[in-house]
């Protein structure tokens, strides 16, 4: 099983839509939780952690955690043409030292 | 947030060659640092974590003595491919973090290619 664990995609959305991104991950021990955005060729950019069970919002996007089913998600509202991007959800992990576990990412496609 | 620079954005190197890639934080003491790879169209893998001052950790099918990390100041560490071969071009990325945030940041990434 891998460790975080993301649906691929592609993911396509028409524009003005809510987008719904998920992962599942497989530490119980896992604390904190990351949502970023990658477009082609460049690095990764934070969009949201989130550390508590419920819903935290920013703008657009809203992040829900559930630690009891290992489940975070990542909500885009009205999404738009700009949103389209991979998405890498990341969970930091303390087996075997600290470090931070990125899943696949899922590709979204805004349709304008 | 931080700012993590990283440099050289790409390089292309002749096989057999070796490359050195840098990761700074501008802004904040880098206790710990991460180098990912990424290839096309697939996830970052973590290849190691070095923290200030020790020897890195290097992640299960990362050669150590070809990825030689030194991660010698609280502001620099960096990532030397040895003996570089076609197959380790890819897109390298370091990311950073100190001891008060749990988000590490992220460098700009390094594009090698391999000839």
């Amino acid at each position: 099983q891998k460790e975080v664990e993301q649906n691929s995609g592609p993911l396509s959305v028409p524009e003005g839509a809510i987008a719904s991104l998920n992962c599942t991950y497989s530490d119980r021990g896992s604390q904190s939780f990351f949502w970023y955005r990658q477009y082609s060729g460049k690095s990764p950019e934070l969009i949201m952690f989130i550390y508590s069970n419920g819903d935290k919002e920013d703008g657009r996007f809203t992040a829900q955690l559930n630690k009891a089913s290992q489940y975070v998600s990542l909500l885009i509202r009205d999404s738009q043409p700009s949103d389209s991007a991979t998405y890498l959800c990341a969970v930091n992990s303390n087996t075997g030292g600290f470090k931070t576990i990125f899943g696949a990412g899922t590709r979204l496609f805004v349709k304008a | 947030g931080a700012v993590v620079s990283q440099h050289p954005s790409w390089v292309i190197c002749k096989s057999g060659t070796s490359v050195k890639i840098e990761c700074r934080s501008l802004d904040f003491q880098a206790t710990t640092m991460f180098w990912y790879r990424q290839f096309p169209k697939q996830s970052l893998m973590l290849m190691a974590t070095s923290n200030e001052g020790s020897k890195a950790t290097y992640e299960q099918g990362v050669e150590k003595d070809k990825f030689l990390i030194n991660h010698a100041s609280l502001t620099l560490s960096t990532l030397t491919v040895t003996s570089a071969h076609p197959e380790d071009s890819s897109f390298y990325i370091c990311s950073a973090r100190d001891l008060t945030n749990t988000e590490a940041f992220f460098g700009q990434g390094t594009r090698l290619t391999v000839v």
